[in-house]
């Protein structure tokens, strides 16, 4: 079983939707999850952290539940430019890391 | 915030020549430095973990003795690709990590083609 599981997608959304990803992680004693973005042959990039009380930035609304070991990220009013990757990262003790495979995200006009 | 720096962005080579790629943290000690790999249209793939003044950890199927990890001091790790042939062409990434906020920070990527 995968340390981190992600839907690759992709998932085709038209600008202006509300689209949603999930990501389950399998280790209960996980202390830090990320979401990150990469755009085609580029770095990953922090979108944003992930905390236990949910938090918003923007458009981007990220939440974590222990309970059911899964994050999610909701982006709303959809744009062309949120066209990407989206990487779950899960961390254990500052140096150990497990990356979900990515969910591709395409937004048309 | 933090910053790391990867070097060169891109490089060719001819079959059975090494390569070294360079991965500095900017403004933070990073004692930890992971390497990782992507072939087109694919996930990330984690190489090995580079620890600062000791042998790198490699993850399975990676052969240590092709993929030569550096870690001499806290801000440094470099990857040199020896005797590289042209399926080992790929996009290699270093990132490294803050024991502050538990971030992940990502170098800009190193794309390699091997001819």
């Amino acid at each position: 079983r995968k340390e981190v599981e992600q839907d690759p997608g992709p998932f085709n959304v038209p600008e202006g939707a509300t689209v949603a990803f999930n990501c389950t992680y399998s280790n209960s004693a996980s202390q830090s999850f990320f979401w990150y973005r990469q755009d085609c042959r580029k770095e990953p990039k922090l979108l944003m952290s992930v905390y236990s009380s949910g938090n918003e930035d923007g458009r981007f609304t990220a939440q974590l539940n222990r309970a059911s070991q899964y994050i999610s990220l909701l982006i709303r009013d959809s744009k062309l430019s949120d066209s990407a990757t989206y990487l779950c990262v899960v961390g254990y003790n500052f140096n150990k890391f497990y990356f979900g495979s990515g969910t591709k995200l395409n937004v048309k006009p | 915030g933090a910053v790391v720096s990867q070097h060169p962005s891109w490089v060719i080579c001819k079959s059975g020549t090494s390569v070294k790629i360079e991965c500095r943290s900017l403004d933070f000690q990073a004692t930890t430095m992971f390497w990782y790999r992507q072939f087109p249209k694919q996930s990330l793939m984690l190489m090995a973990t580079s620890n600062e003044g000791s042998k790198a950890t490699y993850e399975q199927g990676v052969e240590k003795d092709k993929f030569l990890i550096n870690h001499a001091s806290l801000t440094l790790s470099t990857l040199t690709v020896t005797s590289a042939h042209p399926e080992d062409s790929s996009f290699y990434i270093c990132s490294a990590s803050t024991a502050h906020t538990g971030e992940l920070f990502f170098g800009e990527g190193s794309r390699l083609t091997v001819l």
